[in-house]
């Protein structure tokens, strides 16, 4: 069962660089979302959708891009990278409309240096 | 808004100590609650949760209550293990879908 696919799993970016962080799911999950992990500050919500061709944005969206194409892959790029992006992301997804009780699925996250 | 406060971690217990993880909240309407746990290099799983006021949630040992009168879902275990050693997130899920987690609280249990 391959669940959240996250790629890469680790990676060094220099400043200004852009890369797309790559998550994919197998399980037809409407909902997707990205979050980034810091210390002292839990998991914040950058962007998620709510299906193909739907997008929004979350807590801390500035400086990064989602697309929705399909139901399975949400990609989050970074179009120039800054060192305050330096932090692991995690993807999540789950059926789509959510009752509140319905919990997320998770990647393994990606760990990013931005130097 | 929607918020959740942990206890400041990290926590460090004995194998076999009680475990309290503190966890309150602040939200409109009547919000799902949650804890997930991070293992090291993993991403988060759920752990339990309770979906309305003096619900429960259990698993592996783990308790927690959903108190409306005092907006608290502490994370209690009678007996920790050295493969309990993580981090635990409290969060609180609403209409629409958004997740919203405390900061996560690091448990360091020693043999």
């Amino acid at each position: 069962n391959a669940g959240v696919t996250q790629t890469p799993k680790f990676q060094v970016l220099k400043t200004g660089q852009s890369m797309t962080l790559q998550c994919a799911q197998d399980m037809n999950h409407e909902y997707m979302s990205w979050y980034r992990q810091d210390p002292g500050m839990g998991l914040r919500l950058i962007h998620y959708s709510v299906g193909a061709g739907i997008t929004d944005q979350g807590e801390v969206p500035n400086g990064y891009n989602v697309s929705r194409s399909t139901t399975e892959d949400f990609p989050l790029r970074l179009l120039s990278a800054a060192p305050s992006q330096t932090s692991v992301y995690f993807c999540a997804s789950s059926p789509f409309p959510v009752s509140t009780n319905e919990k997320l699925f998770f990647g393994s996250g990606t760990q990013l240096s931005v130097l | 808004g929607n918020s959740v406060t942990q206890m400041e971690g990290p926590v460090t217990l004995s194998e076999e100590a009680f475990l309290t993880i503190n966890c309150t909240y602040t939200a409109t309407g009547y919000p799902s609650l949650f804890w997930y746990v991070q293992y090291p290099g993993e991403g988060l799983q759920l752990l339990l949760k309770a979906t309305k006021a003096d619900d429960k949630g259990s698993n592996k040992g783990f308790e927690a209550t959903y108190r409306k009168e005092t907006t608290s879902f502490h994370l209690e275990k009678g007996s920790v293990q050295v493969s309990d050693s993580a981090v635990y997130f409290c969060a609180l899920r609403k209409e629409g879908g958004k997740l919203i987690f405390g900061q996560g609280t690091e448990l360091s249990v020693k043999p």
